[in-house]
């Protein structure tokens, strides 16, 4: 069956840091990967996206790497601020019949501290 | 940028009453509309596919007379938690795809917190 996999373990980093978050995937052949940003008790937030023929995306301070090979996502925040706290989540269109709709992976929870 | 809306943000209902939600496009035309519920520490799960004027799609799972779906016009989409009971609390979100738009932009709403006691 279709995985997506992100640390589920919190992020801790020092405000300035680059944080890095993962997302692994298996049986999916996607043709794009997105990133959301969750705030609690929020709905997603798009951030980025990614499509299978492009390594690298970048957005202000955001950068994602896609590699297909790997079937991994790398996503990271440079000179990341107390704001940047928040849960990111990974996502791949899903394989079912309602077309476009996505699965997620349970996110990685992510904590600048000043 | 497009915005979706939902109502209520948060509701608590008795066991066996039933609770409907409604999801909002506030700029833009959306012939489809995503359902997912979220458990917490949990990801998304897509619940249904709501299209505007024809029957939703339910994924595997979901019950389809437990959680109706209505979508009736360009810019709303409800869904109904039928008798309710206390495991359907869960925080319920809705996105919307503009039709006009490339096809992975979806916009999600803020979300409705269901408890049930």
């Amino acid at each position: 069956s279709q995985k997506i996999e992100q640390n589920s373990e919190a992020l801790n980093i020092q405000e300035g840091k680059t944080a890095t978050l993962t997302c692994n995937y298996t049986n999916y052949s996607p043709a794009y990967l997105q990133w959301y940003r969750q705030d609690p008790g929020r709905g997603p937030v798009f951030l980025l996206l990614i499509r299978e023929n492009e390594k690298e995306k970048r957005k202000e301070r955001l950068k994602v790497t896609f590699d297909t090979t790997l079937k991994q996502s790398l996503f990271h925040i440079t000179a990341s601020q107390p704001a940047d706290s928040a849960t990111y989540l990974c996502a791949l269109d899903a394989d079912s019949n309602s077309g476009y709709a996505l699965n997620f992976g349970k996110g990685t929870s992510l904590l600048v501290t000043p | 940028g497009a915005v979706v809306s939902q109502h209520p943000s948060w509701v608590i209902c008795k066991s066996g009453t039933s609770v409907k939600i409604e999801c909002r496009s506030l700029d833009f035309q959306a012939t489809t509309m995503f359902w997912y519920r979220q458990f917490p520490k949990q990801s998304l799960m897509l619940m249904a596919t709501s299209n505007e004027g024809s029957k939703a799609t339910y994924e595997q799972g979901v019950e389809k007379d437990k959680f109706l779906i209505n979508h009736a016009s360009l810019t709303l989409s409800t869904l109904t938690v039928t008798s309710a009971h206390p495991e359907d609390s869960s925080f319920y979100i809705c996105s919307a795809r503009d039709q006009t738009g490339r096809r992975y932009e979806q916009y999600f709403g803020p979300g409705t917190r269901l408890t049930v006691t």
